[in-house]
């Protein structure tokens, strides 16, 4: 069984929708919590970043995590077309190397 | 500005050349990290090094090599390259401490297509 599930997509929505992409996760000792965007033929980019359950928001971006149900959430409101990318959700120990989720692919309809 | 270099960007290259992927961090990190990754799938770990003259294979078996004599520096080498080399490869790097746990930085990727 693979650590870290997430929804496979691809995701197609129209622009200004809500967007809610998931992953879940079954090693106990992931303490922190990442999300990251990647454009076609680019590096991924870190986005979000938390290491508590919760809520983290920056700007239209949302990073929700429920440790007691080993599950992470990105939502992004008022989707553009410009947020069409793969995004992919990653976990790290203490130890600090981390695990990545296969990837979500998100295009975002004029 | 601090960031990460890959080259290079795109190679083409015939069956049995050795080639050598370069990257390079301005950081300062003392973590460097190659994933392999084909279009539109995820992400794989072949090589990582923690420091200066420590380096680790990763969880997907690579015929590649990688050296780090200098913090900055990671690269990656094929000895002899074949078109299962073909895909794309990234380098990454992160800073032990608490920033580790706050995400890796990546470069834009070197693009090899082995023919």
């Amino acid at each position: 069984q693979k650590e870290v599930e997430q929804d496979p997509g691809p995701l197609s929505v129209p622009e200004g929708a809500i967007v809610s992409l998931n992953c879940t996760y079954s090693n106990s000792a992931f303490q922190y919590f990442m999300w990251y965007r990647q454009y076609s033929r680019k590096g991924p980019e870190l986005l979000m970043y938390t290491y508590s359950s919760g809520n983290k928001e920056d700007g239209r971006f949302t990073a929700q995590v429920d440790k007691s149900s080993k599950y992470i959430s990105l939502f992004i409101r008022d989707s553009q077309p410009s947020d069409s990318a793969t995004y992919l959700c990653a976990f790290n120990t203490n130890a600090g190397k981390s695990t990545f989720g296969d990837g979500t692919t998100l295009t975002v309809k004029p | 500005e601090a960031d990460i270099y890959q080259t290079p960007r795109y190679l083409v290259i015939g069956t049995g050349k050795k080639i050598t992927l370069e990257c390079s961090q301005t950081m300062g990190h003392d973590k460097m990290y190659w994933y392999q990754q084909d279009p539109g799938m995820e992400l794989h770990l072949i090589h990582y090094s923690y420091g200066v003259n420590s380096t680790e294979k990763g969880d997907l078996s690579s015929e590649s090599t990688v050296s780090r004599i200098r913090t900055e520096h990671f690269p990656l080498t094929l000895e002899s390259a074949r078109p299962s080399h073909t895909s794309q490869y990234l380098c990454a790097s992160s800073q032990t401490g608490g920033q580790s746990n706050y995400g890796y930085t990546f470069g834009s990727g070197t693009r090899l297509t082995v023919v």
